[in-house]
């Protein structure tokens, strides 16, 4: 099993550039949460999908952050424009329903100048 | 609201126990669960309580007390590896979402 897959690893971009982030989750599971983790915040829950739903976006920052999720293996977080104070660490994680565990991905290291 | 309080840092030596504790807020409780980050990694899970008592996994277990809004990790037999940051995290309802604390960063030295 590949694991949770991000992609890219790492995003430096200027201020006022559309940013998108790519998650491809665990086969099989059914939610997908996606991350956002700085010093300052530590690591907040931006929006999590239930078989491809969005059930939960309360924690998105702003109108600028937008997540979908075409199909069950496939999702985006785009950022448009990005701000400075969007450079963070966005991780996603996937699991099985309502099972406890999470698997993250390798986290996106976003920095925005 | 919702908020989780743990110590921002533990220093302890390879070969002792350590317990990190979490205390939380929430509007509903449906259970407790540790990760582990080390530095640069994403966090991996290690353990949830889900009711009262003590969950031995190996050399990690953890603690669930409802009635004071409490738990803990402990950590025993302590090695290089265990230095990473521990991060408590609350189930507030019957779904998938995660409210995680702040962290706290184990240094174990030799």
């Amino acid at each position: 099993d590949a694991g949770v897959i991000q992609s890219p690893r790492h995003e430096v971009t200027e201020m006022g550039q559309e940013v998108t982030l790519r998650c491809k989750p665990i086969s099989g599971h059914n939610s997908l949460f996606w991350y956002r983790q700085t010093m300052m915040r530590g690591l907040e829950l931006l929006i999590y999908f239930n078989n491809n739903v969005p059930i939960d976006d309360s924690g998105m920052p702003e109108d600028r952050f937008s997540a979908k999720m075409p199909n069950a293996s496939f999702s985006t977080l785009k950022i448009q424009p990005s701000e400075p104070r969007d450079s963070a660490v966005y991780f996603c994680a996937s699991n099985v329903g309502a099972r406890w565990e999470q698997y993250f991905g390798p986290g996106t290291r976003l920095t925005v100048t | 609201g919702q908020s989780l309080e743990q110590p921002s840092e533990v220093t302890a030596v390879e070969g002792a126990i350590v317990q990190i504790n979490c205390t939380y807020q929430t509007s509903g409780f449906y259970g407790l669960s540790w990760y582990q980050q080390h530095d640069g990694g994403a966090p991996t899970f290690l353990s949830y309580n889900a009711l009262d008592g003590l969950e031995e996994t190996g050399r990690f277990s953890s603690f669930l007390s409802r009635s004071d809004s409490y738990g803990y990790l402990l950590l025993q037999e302590l090695q290089m590896k265990d230095s990473a940051s521990y991060f408590c995290a609350v189930r507030s309802s019957n779904t998938g979402k995660l409210i995680f604390g702040q962290g706290t960063t184990l240094q174990v030295k030799p």
